[in-house]
């Protein structure tokens, strides 16, 4: 089978720090993405791992360990537009298969 | 570029009627994606094309839902008969070299009465 976990929710505030964790059941893996989505838009493509470590753009980080299945999502300098769903997604080789989706709330 | 366009934004309709969705992807892109978004299911691939043909339909529903791709700026997916569970959000996406990078559209809100 294959499937993602993902929490479906988590808080924290201005300024802070956040980390969103994926992991993953699945064959023939190639990446893990990561989107984010605001309320009544569309996903936005925000990283992409295909090997392991840590990818940095900007105050996103995204980090990828093959061997335990596992990926997170790491967000620092927390702002308020950053309120918003996040969702991971599994690269197949013929197929993308997208988590549940975190939805991030930041208080002030 | 204007990103990834579709049309209508927002789609009402009735019980058995067919619905055409449209979308134009990024101009250059080889991969176009329709997705599907409900509260219970998520986001779920339908569909993808490489180079204007069909690649993977495993995700389609039933025969009712079909898509085609006759050029590489036009796309289209159609829904006959339409059924009430059909109400999601459709989104179409594209990209330059496969799964990595996808630019989605705005969506289309369709709602089947």
């Amino acid at each position: 089978g294959q499937s993602l976990e993902q929490p479906s929710e988590v808080t924290a505030v201005e300024g802070a720090i956040v980390q969103i964790n994926c992991t993953y059941q699945t064959s023939g893996f190639y990446g893990l993405s990561w989107y984010q989505q605001h309320d009544g838009g569309a996903p936005t493509f925000l990283s992409y791992n295909a090997l392991d470590g840590l990818e940095e753009t900007g105050r996103f980080s995204s980090f990828l360990s093959r061997s335990d299945s596992y990926g997170y999502l790491l967000l620092q300098e927390l702002q308020m537009k950053d309120s918003a769903s996040y969702f991971c997604a599994v690269n197949r080789d013929d197929k993308i298969i997208f988590g549940k989706g975190t939805r991030l709330h930041i208080l002030p | 570029d204007a990103g990834v366009i579709q049309s209508p934004r927002h789609e009402v309709t009735e019980m058995g009627q067919e619905v055409t969705l449209r979308c134009k992807p990024i101009s250059g892109h080889d991969y176009l994606f329709w997705y599907r978004q409900t509260m219970m299911r998520g986001l779920e691939l339908l569909i993808y094309f490489n180079n204007n043909v069909p690649i993977d339909d495993s995700g389609m529903p039933e025969d009712r839902f079909s898509a085609k791709m006759p050029n590489a700026s036009f796309s289209t997916l159609k829904i006959q008969p339409s059924e009430p569970r059909d109400s999601a959000v459709y989104f179409c996406a594209s990209s330059l070299a496969g799964w990595e990078t996808q630019y989605f559209g705005p969506g289309t809100r369709l709602l089947v009465l």
